[in-house]
């Protein structure tokens, strides 16, 4: 079966680097996603990453895709406390019912001043 | 384009009362979702939809029914309230034609049964 597991809260200090981890168990996930979600609004996807590669970088987000681990983690640099927000990672199988996605129960950042 | 629209934002009701959650989008997608997330976990999937009248069950449809009469809309019925389907309910979308096969959220519905 799918599962898709996160650490529930993480908090830094601004201008370090936050890490969030993710470990899924399907292994024939063809894309792997990060998606925020600030206080009372829906998900907006962050980034994502596609499952033959080992990492993602877009500006100061790094995404690196550990196959053998199932293990995903979402770097952020130079934390800003507009970054503190539930991270959730999910993982996509394509079938014939379309793109369906499980969801890890997201992880907590909070950005101390 | 306004993307994935949701309304109510905000709804109490009492247990046993009926509602229904709207929800639609502008984007032409095929796929439609609608998930609950309750406090401190993830979204858990309750049905879906590939196409205006085909829908299917997702983790946790059981106290919900739905219809696709139209590719813009697909509204969640909630028949006979009761307080564990106290939770926010966000719909998605996706389209087929996109390369990374993400989604589309909504903002919203925040229920409390009780």
């Amino acid at each position: 079966g799918e599962d898709v597991e996160q650490s529930l809260f993480l908090s830094v200090r601004e201008g370090d680097s936050s890490v969030i981890n993710c470990t899924y168990t399907d292994s024939s996930s063809t894309y792997l996603y990060w998606y925020k979600q600030e206080p009372g609004a829906g998900l907006q996807l962050l980034t994502y990453i596609f499952s033959n590669m080992d990492m993602k970088q877009d500006q100061r987000l790094t995404v690196l895709l550990n196959k053998k681990d199932k293990h995903l983690s979402l770097r952020i640099a130079d934390t800003q406390t507009g970054d503190s927000a539930i991270y959730f990672c999910a993982e996509s199988i394509r079938d014939n019912a379309g793109n369906m996605l499980t969801f890890g129960g997201g992880t907590r950042l909070m950005v101390k001043p | 384009n306004a993307g994935v629209t949701q309304t109510p934002k905000f709804r109490i009701l009492k247990i046993g009362q009926s509602m229904t959650l709207q929800c639609a989008q502008d984007m032409n997608h095929n796929y439609m979702y609608w998930y609950r997330q309750d406090p401190g976990m993830g979204l858990k999937l309750i049905y879906y939809s590939v196409g205006a009248g085909i829908t299917d069950k997702g983790e946790v449809p059981n106290g919900y029914n739905v219809s696709r009469s139209t590719t813009e809309d697909f509204p969640l019925r909630l028949e006979l309230a009761a307080p564990s389907q106290t939770s926010v309910y966000f719909c998605a979308s996706s389209g087929p034609g996109l390369r990374n096969n993400e989604q589309f959220f909504g903002p919203g519905t925040r229920l409390t049964v009780l």
